[in-house]
């Protein structure tokens, strides 16, 4: 059974910047059937996709997010990350990690959790 | 940029059948995939491809999409279906999520 686990810090200074991880277990990161994305979602809103990565180094990214975000996948850990610059109070949310199908659907079948990022002063 | 437009919420009664709509731009063109999310939890795949519903999703869920509207039907709403309902597309390179609808079963 595949699963998702985010980490990283719940409370992230205004303009610095957000990194989170997220490990995957029951299922190789490597496989070239899955890409690896990251959403999220505001408190009381819907959900914001953020970008996609392989395993292989391609990616794809929201056009509103694409300047300030920075995806990356460790093999050797079975991990991919995210990294969110000049975080601003926009960017409090549950940040998701997620499997996305590459496919002509890119459907997402299996979701993390979710982990609370709150941006302060 | 693209854009999913859901409205916010859909009410209906237990046994009915309830339609949650998506609408875009040639949507027909495009796959939809739809997530059932419920308070506190993470979205949950129930149908993609427009209309193939995963292992161990009910039968009870059903999807279409044609021109520029996608529908999620739920046949005989049970009160466990009560929850936000988002669509979602791959548009240029990018997810797009519709901004969720919330079904009332009452």
């Amino acid at each position: 059974q595949l699963e998702l686990h985010e980490s990283g810090p719940g409370l992230v200074k205004l303009s610095e910047t957000l990194s989170l991880t997220c490990t995957v277990s029951g299922d190789s990161i490597s496989s070239t059937r899955f890409y690896w994305a990251w959403i999220r979602q505001p408190p009381g809103k819907g959900l914001e996709y953020i970008g996609t990565m392989s395993s292989g180094g391609s990616s794809f990214f929201n056009p509103s997010l694409k300047s300030r975000v920075t995806l990356s996948v460790d093999t050797t850990k079975n991990q991919f990350s995210l990294r969110l610059y000049s975080v601003t109070a926009a960017d409090t949310a549950v940040y998701f990690c997620a499997r996305q199908h590459y496919s002509t659907s890119w459907e997402i079948d299996y979701w993390g959790l979710g982990t609370l990022v709150t941006v302060s002063s | 940029s693209y854009e999913l437009t859901q409205p916010p919420s859909v009410s209906v009664s237990p046994g009915q059948t309830a339609s949650i709509t998506c609408s875009g731009d040639e949507l027909g063109n495009k796959y939809v995939s739809w997530y059932q999310q419920k308070p506190g939890q993470s979205p949950l795949l129930v149908i993609y491809q427009d209309a193939l519903r995963p292992s161990g999703i009910p039968e009870r869920f059903s999807g279409s999409n044609s021109g520029n509207t996608a529908t999620l039907t739920i046949s005989g709403t049970h009160t466990m279906d009560e929850a936000d309902y988002y669509c979602q597309a791959w548009d240029s390179s990018a997810a797009v999520f519709g901004g969720g609808t919330k079904l009332t079963v009452l």
